[in-house]
């Protein structure tokens, strides 16, 4: 089976910008899930999606939103962007709700605001 | 709340050495899953093990191997001989599924540095 996918893998944006990163699942998975790493605050938890519905989510500002769609691909978007914003994000996918289930990790993708 | 710490910040050992990374976790819940990442250079984090909290029997897989003692809330990762390729940065996370949802909480994690 083919790993989980991320697109793009780099981006560069500017303050105030908005930005649309895509997540695609590893098949037969329904469940994704999101995170920010970056060297101050490591890895931290953004949102989980299970058919199409937020099940979760992390303590992040409202720029920062989700969706999932029927075929379980994700995408999250931030807008407004910021300095702090600067972060790889990695999606996650499970076979279902992530509850005891393995979560599996795409390439991530490397955002730079400027 | 749930925490893992790692302590070791940055680990360098030389090949063929064996190495012990160190994860310590808290919970209040009773039901929970523990699980090791690697996240070489290049980004990805890859999946190591996953331990349910009622399992503590310990486990080797080739070179690794896992340590899990719930009277100290540990769960220790050992790299025996280690090789020039399991440079990378380690990550011990934690997860208490509530509901009908979860999520895993990181450790901040330990860099693994082996030299020839």
């Amino acid at each position: 089976k083919a790993g989980v996918t991320q697109t793009p893998r780099y981006l560069i944006k500017t303050r105030g910008q908005q930005v649309t990163l895509s997540c695609s699942p590893i098949s037969g998975h329904r469940s994704v899930s999101w995170y920010q790493q970056t060297p101050g605050q490591g890895l931290q938890f953004l949102f989980e999606y299970f058919s199409e519905t937020q099940r979760n989510k992390g303590n992040f500002p409202g720029r920062f939103s989700g969706r999932q769609f029927s075929n379980s691909r994700s995408e999250m978007n931030v807008s407004t962007l910021e300095l702090g914003d600067s972060a790889l994000y990695l999606c996650a996918s499970s076979s279902r709700l992530a509850g005891s289930e393995t979560q599996y990790f795409g390439p991530g993708t490397r955002l730079l605001v400027l | 709340a749930q925490k893992v710490t790692q302590a070791q910040t940055e680990i360098s050992v030389v090949e063929k050495e064996d190495v012990t990374l160190d994860c310590v976790y808290e919970t209040r819940d009773t039901t929970y899953y523990l699980f090791w990442y690697k996240q070489p250079p290049s980004g990805e984090l890859v999946f190591l093990i996953r331990r349910n909290s009622f399992d503590e029997q310990n486990e080797i897989s080739g070179r690794y191997s896992w340590n899990f003692q719930k009277s100290t809330s540990s769960f220790n990762f050992t790299i025996t001989a280690s090789q020039v390729v399991d440079s990378a940065v380690y990550f011990c996370a934690l997860r208490t599924p509530t509901g009908t949802a979860s999520k895993l909480t990181f450790g901040t994690g330990t860099r693994l540095q082996v030299t020839l």
